[in-house]
């Protein structure tokens, strides 16, 4: 079946636009992830949703960035005023749902790169 | 806070032999996983093998084994019978039960030599 899907691929922007970077999930799974990963570190988390609600967004750096999932299937993450810093592979996970053990996949990642 | 640890950053292994990846962890739980995640350039993580921090029987999946001791909170896994394939990052991660985020460490970039 399909596994999780990220949009687009790789992203070049311009210090200060604002970007959005898609998460389609595999179908069923509620809980949903998002994480960054720097170069050469592994990747650090910054929300979770369970259904539409972010159960968890104390990873999000700070208040440029935002993250919805209006249905809770297809989430998006926001960034404004992009900053050289914010240069990163943004990974999507989802999973069943979030409590106990419940594995979770992810998807190929969006390369963002900040000039 | 918790955290993993993995302190080596760069390994290497001769195709068909055994390899062993560290891994360190701290947390004041009692209750949590464990997981080594591979990444190669795809940049798609997947998982290799997990451990519930309740089980004392170390976890194995076809080639890849770990031991787990929860006293030294280390987490070390083995790759046995290495193959080309096998080359990539590896990554630990944390996850406490009641959390849903995988904490990761900085990961291990593992070659495999023909």
């Amino acid at each position: 079946g399909a596994g999780v899907s990220q949009t687009p691929s790789n992203k070049v922007t311009e210090k200060g636009k604002y970007v959005e970077l898609r998460c389609d999930p595999i179908s069923g799974h509620t809980a949903l992830y998002w994480y960054r990963q720097s170069l050469g570190q592994g990747p650090e988390f910054l929300i979770y949703f369970q259904g539409t609600g972010a159960a968890d967004d104390s990873g999000l750096p700070n208040d440029r960035f935002f993250a919805v999932r209006p249905e809770g299937s297809v989430s998006t993450l926001k960034i404004q005023r992009t900053e050289r810093g914010d240069s990163a592979v943004y990974l999507c996970a989802s999973s069943r749902t979030s409590g106990t053990y419940n594995e979770q996949f992810f998807g190929p990642g969006t390369r963002l790169t900040v000039l | 806070a918790q955290t993993v640890t993995q302190s080596q950053p760069e390994m290497s292994v001769q195709e068909a032999e055994t390899v062993t990846l560290s891994c360190t962890y701290d947390t004041s739980e009692s209750d949590y996983y464990l997981f080594w995640y591979k990444q190669p350039p795809s940049r798609q993580m997947i998982l290799v093998i997990r451990q519930e921090a309740y089980k004392q029987q170390n976890a194995t999946e076809n080639r890849f084994s770990v031991n787990f001791q929860k006293a030294a909170k280390s987490f070390s896994l083995k790759i046995s019978d290495s193959q080309l394939g096998d080359a990539a990052m590896y990554f630990c991660a944390y996850k406490e039960r009641s959390q849903g985020n995988l904490i990761f460490g900085k990961g291990t970039k593992l070659s495999v030599k023909p």
